[in-house]
């Protein structure tokens, strides 16, 4: 059963435009959500996160906003880029869990058409 | 050079071999987990280690054991190789402090 769902496996958006990833979780303990983006042969790597206490973060073309009463979370891209291209990840940890151990999402593909 | 390094980067095996896949990081992080990537279910925790004597079971563990060789070494073993371990294998480190976890490029593990 996954706790972390990401609904769509890809979106195609025209580059300029703004580009909207959702994502869904279940575990009402999960207090901390990250996202992170993955360019084919390479690990992860760590774009923004947001706690519960938040409602929205925002850094530079990136915004995560995050709804708890429907336990969701998006990420905004304004404006999409070429060089966004690549495969976004939700994950989620409980607060205050010793370790700090993330649940991920199955990921969605986004293509920036230029 | 890279922070948290993986070895190999590729490997192709046959079923019932027994093999690991090391892991190495200069990030000085007391914790380090191995994940693997399937298409459709993300990534998946199959172990995590939060020093060198802790060592804990993840979402995934069967058919792997792991050794923390070092607080900068973190290896992953697959006792006996079978079709369905055939995924993509990742390592990753953090801190005490935060939630961020830094991973390493990947292993690409075919079992034939």
């Amino acid at each position: 059963d996954q706790q972390v769902k990401q609904n769509s496996p890809s979106l195609s958006v025209q580059e300029g435009r703004i580009s909207i990833l959702n994502c869904d979780y279940t575990n009402s303990m999960f207090d901390y959500f990250l996202w992170y983006k993955k360019y084919p042969a390479e690990g992860p790597t760590f774009l923004i996160s947001i706690s519960s206490i938040k409602d929205k973060n925002e850094d530079g073309r990136f915004t995560v906003f995050l709804n708890k009463s429907a336990k969701h979370l998006s990420l905004h891209i304004v404006p999409s880029q070429p060089g966004d291209s690549a495969v976004y990840f939700c994950a989620a940890s409980p607060y205050m869990e010793y370790g700090n151990k993330l649940v991920f999402g199955a990921g969605t593909i986004l293509r920036v058409k230029s | 050079d890279a922070d948290v390094t993986q070895t190999p980067r590729n490997r192709i095996t046959k079923t019932g071999k027994r093999i690991m896949l090391e892991c190495s990081q200069t990030k000085g992080h007391d914790r380090m987990y191995w994940y693997r990537q399937d298409p459709g279910l993300g990534l998946r925790l199959i172990y995590y280690s939060f020093d060198v004597k802790d060592i804990n079971k993840g979402e995934i563990s069967d058919g792997y054991s792991v050794s923390r060789q070092a607080q900068a070494k973190f290896s992953l073993s697959l006792e006996s190789a079978i079709p369905n371990q055939t995924a993509l294998y990742f390592c990753a480190t953090s801190d005490g402090g935060g939630y961020e976890q830094y991973f390493g490029p990947g292993t690409r593990l075919t079992v034939t």
